[in-house]
């Protein structure tokens, strides 16, 4: 089955620890995202890579990083310089097709983070 | 700026009673629109989509969301709720550069 895989679904991590999420695709999807979510505030986007081994910024990328060496892999790296790390993340991914704005984006199913 | 913004925080209502959840965005041209679905501790599901045409747009589950240019709105509805339905809603807008800017969300009670 196609999809997007998120791992581990639950992690723990101490204070001033950096942290790696998973996210690998299978739809041979070019573009793939990164959004922080927490209670109340809707989805705000980290980083996003529109092709292999380039990326952009998003509304909230300090404390973060990324790299995109795969097309189906953008793993996600939260820095202890992250003040407030503890969310839920969620990783996306979407079709660019030339002259088909079809910007669906199809969603892993998430990892939560909590920061002890 | 733009944005996105869901009115309503909250929504209870009753099994089997009609369902409408608000969504404006700020923007000069048409945005393309999307209305995604998340239950608890999961991912968002797609429940439709609007880039152009019948401005009437028919989802998955039943719902369906009305794109008003006038209104700068693009509301969800369905007709039945059903308790399957009970979940956060999201609002999200691509402002024509591939990205998505989403709303804070309006969670759905349902009632029996």
């Amino acid at each position: 089955d196609g999809g997007i895989t998120q791992s581990p679904k639950y992690l723990f991590r101490k204070e001033g620890q950096n942290v790696t999420l998973s996210c690998e695709q299978n739809l041979n999807h070019d573009a793939m995202y990164w959004y922080r979510q927490d209670p109340g505030q809707g989805l705000r986007l980290i980083y996003y890579s529109q092709i292999v081994n380039d990326f952009q910024k998003g509304d909230i990328a300090e404390g973060y990083s990324v790299s995109r060496e795969k097309k189906e892999s953008f793993p996600l790296t939260v820095t202890s310089a992250q003040k407030n790390p503890t969310a839920f993340y969620l990783c996306a991914s979407s079709d660019l097709l030339a002259g088909v704005r079809d910007n669906e984006q199809f969603f892993g199913p998430g990892t939560r983070l909590t920061v002890l | 700026a733009q944005s996105v913004t869901q009115p309503d925080i909250h929504i209870t209502v009753s099994e089997g009673a009609s369902l409408e959840l608000r969504c404006n965005y700020s923007y000069g041209a048409t945005p393309y629109l999307f209305w995604y679905v998340q239950s608890p501790g999961q991912g968002l599901q797609l429940l439709l989509k609007y880039f152009s045409g019948d401005t009437l747009v028919q989802g998955i589950k039943g719902f369906e969301a009305e794109f008003k240019r006038s209104q700068s709105s693009f509301n969800l509805r369905k007709p039945s709720v059903h308790w399957s339905d009970a979940a956060e809603y999201f609002c999200a807008v691509d402002y024509n550069d591939y990205k998505l800017s989403f709303g804070a969300g309006t969670t759905v009670t349902v009632r029996a």
